[in-house]
């Protein structure tokens, strides 16, 4: 089956730097890659997504990479906030039909520090 | 627009009891519907999807169940709880004819089993 690894698994950056996660899968027939941010007691948010179509996709401050070679993609996020300050995850899409199994990472903890 | 509700919101449970987690869609008809569950400080493992009534497809054996007696409800149940089934219980659903690619959290359901 699908594996994704996540790296880091703490990251603690300044106001206003930049943070980067990286996640690599296993599977080569994965082909949609979304990016999660959970906050505290709460369900994980959708935040952004990537099909294997693309190579690199922003929404304003976030932007998501994938190189389907060597299977790794990565989420960047710029100009930190407080309130980027979340644990996120990344997921590999295996293709079976019509439900939507998704593999996740085991999370980043982003800390964004004043 | 689309919601997922799940309750309760926090269950603290004796070994041995019984277990019924209920997650309930509105605003959208057949969803693809999931139950993850995720321990603490622990990526999201999925533990059953369903993609339509009656159809219940279990990823790990385990202690627990699901059912989906309605096209937008979803229950994880249990007949006997052990203390490996403490963790935090998520609810996921996703659209039919999309590929079923994006998934949709609800708020999720911490149980704690003593």
């Amino acid at each position: 089956g699908e594996n994704v690894e996540q790296h880091p698994s703490t990251l603690s950056v300044q106001e206003g730097d930049s943070a980067v996660i990286k996640c690599t899968y296993s599977d080569s027939a994965s082909n949609y890659f979304p990016w999660y941010k959970q906050e505290l007691g709460k369900g994980p948010q959708l935040i952004i997504d990537i099909r294997s179509n693309v190579g690199e996709k922003k929404d304003q401050r976030i932007a998501v990479t994938l190189n389907k070679t060597a299977k790794h993609f990565s989420l960047h996020i710029t100009e930190t906030q407080p309130e980027d300050s979340a644990v996120y995850f990344c997921a590999a899409r295996r293709n079976t039909g019509t439900a939507s199994k998704l593999t996740f990472g085991t999370g980043t903890r982003l800390q964004v520090t004043l | 627009s689309q919601t997922i509700h799940q309750w309760p919101a926090t269950l603290v449970q004796p070994v041995g009891s019984p277990l019924s987690l209920e997650c309930t869609v509105e605003g959208t008809s057949n969803p693809n519907l999931y139950w993850y569950r995720q321990a603490a400080g622990r990526g999201l493992q999925l533990l059953f999807y369903s993609v339509g009534i009656g159809q219940i497809s279990s990823e790990v054996p385990q202690n627990l169940s699901a059912s989906r007696p309605q096209d937008r409800q979803f229950i994880l149940s249990s007949k006997k709880l052990l203390l490996s089934d403490s963790g935090f219980y998520l609810c996921a659903w996703s659209p039919m004819g999309t590929g079923g690619r994006e998934q949709f959290f609800g708020p999720g359901t911490r149980l704690t089993v003593l």
